[in-house]
């Protein structure tokens, strides 16, 4: 079956614009999270949903950074005003459920750049 | 300030003989740590996980070992193959206290030596 997909693969963008980023996560999986890999590091969590709310934006770095998920199924995260330092590969991974025994399955990532 | 830590950016091993990955972690409300292998240009996929009430866990090839007085694991790849040349990160989540997210350390690039 299809995994989690991401588009674009590739975002390069100019340092103050607004930027979407889409994932779609595995067919039935309720659960949906946003990580953020910059260079030599590791994924870094930035949101979790469950079904349609937010259940967890405690990594978002600040109010610049949105994302939604209105039909519990696609997210889109947004980014306002992009800063340089935003510049990252943004991983959107997906769960059947939460918690043990749930795997979290991810995309291929969007690699954003702020130029 | 690093919650999981991998010291090891880089491990090369000879084909047929053992991998051994190690990673430290300092949260001690972790109860739930994975390992997730990652080739370039693709996302981690998931390899093996361990919770707290456990000291080992064993799937195939690949056996990971907790030790929670050090708060230290490792993953043992027995015998290594070609195929295991990627990215390992250690990952370590608080799912008993109802927290779903993963917090990653910097990952360890293992090149498996023909």
């Amino acid at each position: 079956g299809a995994g989690v997909s991401q588009t674009p693969s590739n975002k390069v963008t100019e340092k103050g614009k607004y930027v979407e980023l889409r994932c779609d996560p595995i067919s039935g999986h309720t659960a949906l999270y946003w990580y953020r890999q910059s260079l030599g590091q590791g994924p870094e969590f930035l949101i979790y949903f469950q079904g349609t709310g937010a259940a967890d934006d405690s990594g978002l770095p600040n109010d610049r950074f949105f994302a939604v998920r209105p039909e519990g199924s696609v997210s889109t995260l947004k980014i306002q005003r992009t800063e340089r330092g935003d510049s990252a590969v943004y991983l959107c991974a997906s769960s059947l459920g939460q918690g043990f025994d749930n795997e979290q399955f991810f995309g291929p990532g969007t690699r954003l750049t702020v130029l | 300030d690093q919650q999981v830590k991998q010291n090891s950016p880089s491990l090369s091993v000879q084909e047929g003989r053992i991998s051994i990955l190690n990673c430290d972690y300092t949260n001690s409300m972790f109860d739930y740590f994975l390992w997730y292998k990652k080739y370039p240009a693709e996302g981690p996929t998931f390899l093996i996980s361990i919770s707290s009430i456990k000291d080992k866990n064993e799937d195939g090839r690949f056996t990971v070992f907790l030790n929670k007085s050090a708060k230290h694991l490792s993953l043992h790849i027995v015998p290594s193959q070609p195929g295991d040349s990627a990215v390992y990160f250690c990952a370590a989540s608080q799912f008993g206290a109802g927290s779903y997210q993963l917090t990653f350390g910097k990952g360890t690039k293992l090149s498996v030596i023909p």
